[in-house]
Order: C-alpha cells, then structure tokens, then sequence
C-alpha cells in the first residue's frame, strides 16, 4: 500500500548505545522531515532532505544524523543515545510546494534508560 | 523567526458545544497556516490550510479556521462539537518567503488537546 512507514513502533536502548530509525514513503516525494514531539514544544524539526543526498539541518539537530541515498528512505540515527532523546520520533514527506500538506508516519516510539 | 502560539493546551467542552481553538502567528509577512489533527498513536493529519485564496477556510470533519491579519490569527472552530473529535489539535507555519531547499518546512505550535464530554 502506498504511504509512509516507520519502524520500529516502540524502541527501548540504553544510554550511548547507537539507534536507527528507519522511514520509507511510497509516494517518490522530494521532500523528507524528522520531527521528534515532547509535551510542552509540539513537533520539532530535526532534519529535513529536498531530495536524495541533499540534507539540512532544523531546529534540533545535535547527536542526529540523517542520510537519504535514495528517494524512498530518509533513516534517523542517534550516534549516542542520550536520556533527552526520549521521545517519539515522526517521519514526514510532502511534495516540492510550499502549500502541499505534509504526509506523517505513525511514529516511533523511543525510551532511553 | 516565525512563531506558532496556541493559546491553551487543554480544553474541553460537553457534545454539540461550539470548539474554538486559538492560534497567533508571528511572521514577517503572512505565511501559510496550517491545522492539524492527532488521534491517540497516530501521526498527524492535515485538517485544512489557508493559502490566502480564501480569509475563510473549511476543512475536513466540519472544521473551520478564519485568516485575520490584522490580529495574526488562525482560529480553528467548529459548531457541535462529536466525541470523535476528541484528539490533540496542532496549528502549523509555514514560511512564504522561503525559497530554495526550504520549501515544506513548518514550524509547529505546541499543541491543544481537546476533551469532549458527553
């Protein structure tokens, strides 16, 4: 089916440890976000991608890092998972226009202990 | 730097009751706003967008928001309120003078929950 997928739903890891986060979309949109939601801020961008092998930074980008070699997938990795990454991570596309709404997963869910 | 304030991160009201939802931009110039919907583990849903097209704008579910410049909102409403329309609502940014590769990028409000009681 077409769409936007995350995986995993649901991620425990310890303290240092590195994580991925994987997002794959259906759609062959250019543009790809990673927002991470925490009570009290909303949704915050951590990166974003305009099309394959072109990345920027949002508003939150430190201990993240992001690739997309290819247009489907835009993977999330923490180098070294901290206690302040707990959170739950969204991926969203969206085609190139600056009205066009944005497309989210269904989110990864993740705990650092 | 543009800004997104919702005024209130709870509110609730009883079934058939009118849902007002505040939302204030900060902006240079008028951008594109944005209302989204978040049910319970799910991601976000656009509910309706003003383009400037249209001070008035409908949505999906019977939703509604109305473009004001001159007091730099984006109120969302709706008449009567369902107890499906129970969720977490977010109101959205996007910048109009943004060109190159920031095309798509939006700055996010910090949420309102709505709760509605039977």
């Amino acid at each position: 089916d077409a769409g936007i997928t995350q995986s995993p739903r649901y991620k425990i890891t310890e303290t240092g440890r590195q994580v991925t986060l994987m997002c794959h979309q259906t759609w062959s949109h250019s543009y790809m976000f990673w927002y991470r939601q925490d009570l009290g801020h909303g949704l915050r961008l951590i990166y974003y991608s305009a099309a394959a092998d072109i990345t920027d930074k949002g508003e939150v980008p430190d201990g993240y890092v992001v690739s997309r070699s290819k247009t489907e997938n835009f993977p999330l990795t923490l180098e070294s998972a901290t206690r302040s990454q707990t959170s739950v991570y969204f991926c969203a596309s969206s085609i190139r226009d600056r009205v066009s709404p944005l497309h989210f997963g269904n989110g990864t869910r993740l705990t650092v202990t | 730097a543009q800004s997104v304030t919702q005024l209130g991160s709870h509110v609730s009201v009883s079934e058939g009751a009118l849902v007002l939802l505040r939302c204030n931009y900060s902006s240079s110039v008028p951008p594109y706003l944005f209302w989204y919907v978040q049910y319970p583990n799910q991601g976000l849903q656009l509910l309706l967008k003003y383009t400037s097209a249209a001070t008035l704008v409908k949505g999906i579910n019977g939703f509604e928001a109305e473009f004001k410049k001159s007091e730099t909102s984006f109120h969302l409403t709706k008449p009567s309120a369902h107890m499906s329309d129970a969720a977490e609502y977010f109101c959205a940014v996007s910048d109009r003078g943004a060109g190159g590769t920031s095309y798509g990028k939006l700055t996010f409000g910090q949420g309102t929950i709505l709760t509605v009681h039977p």
